[in-house]
């Protein structure tokens, strides 16, 4: 059975204070691995897919990266507007092509 | 624009009641999808539909079943409704579902809150 994993569940950090975000996963053969943005009362926005261990992708203050067994999420300089719940998924090669989501890490960042 | 749109936003009913989510998206993609999102935050894809045949079907309650008029709507129907079927369901689609390559984001609609009493 796929499996995520995501620390950790809540962080707090003040404006500017740079972290990262981790999530493990343990899948039968990874088509991709997928991270969303999810403000309160709405739908999760997509971010990054990551489809090979080595593989980066950057937007503004995001830079997701991948290994065989983890994904990190850094957060660089953030601002307020960056406080969400970042969500990790992974879609497997064996046929299925729902998204199985690890429980997301609440991120707050205080000014 | 909305690319993934739900009604209603909001549905609270009672116990026993049956009730659809409708679910429409304007991308022009091949695959649709729900996921039910829990008290504690937790996503779980429920289904997903891909020119109108049903691919996963995952250990939902028969209860639900999933219903696409056509290409661009999937609707979610819930009959006899119970208690821990509160949750906020989200409907989602993407480009095409392709086997052994690269895998297509997924874009979510507003979500429906269901509540039932």
């Amino acid at each position: 059975e796929d499996q995520v994993t995501q620390s950790p569940e809540a962080l707090r950090l003040q404006e500017g204070e740079s972290s990262s975000l981790n999530c493990s996963y343990t899948v039968s053969g990874l088509r991709g691995l997928f991270w969303y943005r999810q403000d309160p009362g709405k739908g999760p926005e997509f971010l990054f897919t990551l489809y090979s261990a080595g593989e980066e992708k950057e937007k503004e203050r995001l830079k997701a990266t991948l290994t065989k067994k983890e994904s990190f999420l850094h957060i660089t300089a953030p601002k307020p507007e960056d406080s969400a719940t970042y969500l990790c998924a992974v879609q497997a090669g064996g046929g299925a092509d729902g998204l199985t989501f690890g429980k997301g890490t609440h991120l707050i960042i205080q000014p | 624009d909305t690319a993934v749109s739900q009604t209603p936003k909001y549905l609270v009913t009672q116990m026993g009641n049956d009730k659809s989510i409708k679910c429409e998206q304007n991308l022009g993609h091949d695959t649709m999808y729900w996921y039910k999102q829990d008290s504690k935050k937790f996503l779980k894809i429920m289904f997903s539909y891909n020119n109108k045949e049903l691919i996963i079907n995952e250990t939902v309650p028969n209860r639900f079943s999933p219903k696409s008029p056509d290409k661009a709507h999937l609707n979610l129907h819930i009959n006899s409704l119970e208690l821990g079927d509160s949750a906020v369901y989200f409907c989602a689609s993407s480009q095409d579902r392709v086997w052994g390559g690269e895998s297509n984001e997924q874009f979510f609609g507003p979500g429906t809150r269901l509540t039932v009493l």
